[in-house]
């Protein structure tokens, strides 16, 4: 159980153009899921928390007009990159927190590669 | 800051060799520490992890001890196969025992050849 899925898997884009990313959580619900970038050969850097209902919670030097994050349901949250530059190109990872009692895990899905041209 | 440092790989090994990948950190406070792995294609999965000084985290035959003397939390498997072929990531989390607010090492790529 506990699995992520990301879609699309890869999206190359035009310039100027918005691109949505979504991530679900297949069997189980989570009320928080968090979006990470990923250049090559560096760590993986969070971007935002997003919790269902409510808005995101951005990460310092993120901008919030340019990753716009949805999360209207316990089971889906939605990245959009919003007027595309080639610098946006990247690999965008999120991951859905389950929680149980005394417990807490993220399940991480298998990443997304945005290539703006 | 917190921060995670791990070797650089890529590292390519023979099947059966043994396996290190080094993992040192940085923390004010007392971290819980882990290891992700990242198959081709696959969302990343947690391999192990300790909470603890001195607790040793064990899966799928990879260990990895949280050592508070040296701060480190190196991962080691006595015989790594082909299928054990990955990215892998250390990581620390400063939220007790969970992996709320992880901080990531670059990951080390580990390529196992028959």
């Amino acid at each position: 159980g506990a699995v992520v899925s990301q879609h699309p898997s890869w999206v190359i884009c035009k310039s100027g153009t918005s691109v949505k990313i979504e991530c679900r959580s297949l069997d189980f619900q989570a009320t928080t899921m968090f979006w990470y970038r990923q250049f090559p050969k560096q760590s993986l850097m969070l971007m935002a928390t997003s919790n269902e209902g409510s808005k995101a919670t951005y990460e310092q030097g993120v901008e919030k007009d340019k990753f716009l994050i949805n999360h209207a349901s316990l089971t889906l949250s939605t990245l959009t990159v919003t007027s595309a530059h080639p610098e946006d190109s990247s690999f965008y990872i999120c991951s859905a927190a389950r929680t149980g009692f005394l417990t807490y895990e993220q399940y991480f899905g298998p990443g997304t590669r945005l290539t703006v041209t | 800051g917190d921060s995670v440092t791990q070797m650089e790989g890529p590292v390519t090994l023979s099947e059966e060799a043994f396996l290190t990948i080094n993992c040192t950190y940085t923390a004010t406070g007392y971290p819980s520490l882990f290891w992700y792995v990242q198959y081709p294609g696959e969302g990343l999965q947690l391999l192990l992890k300790a909470t603890k000084a001195d607790d040793k985290g064990s899966n799928k035959g990879f260990e990895a001890t949280y050592r508070k003397e040296t701060t480190s939390f190196h991962l080691e498997k006595g015989s790594v196969q082909v299928s054990d072929s990955a990215v892998y990531f250390c990581a620390l989390s400063e939220d007790a025992g969970n992996n709320r607010k992880l901080i990531w090492g670059l990951g080390t790529s580990l390529a196992v050849n028959p």
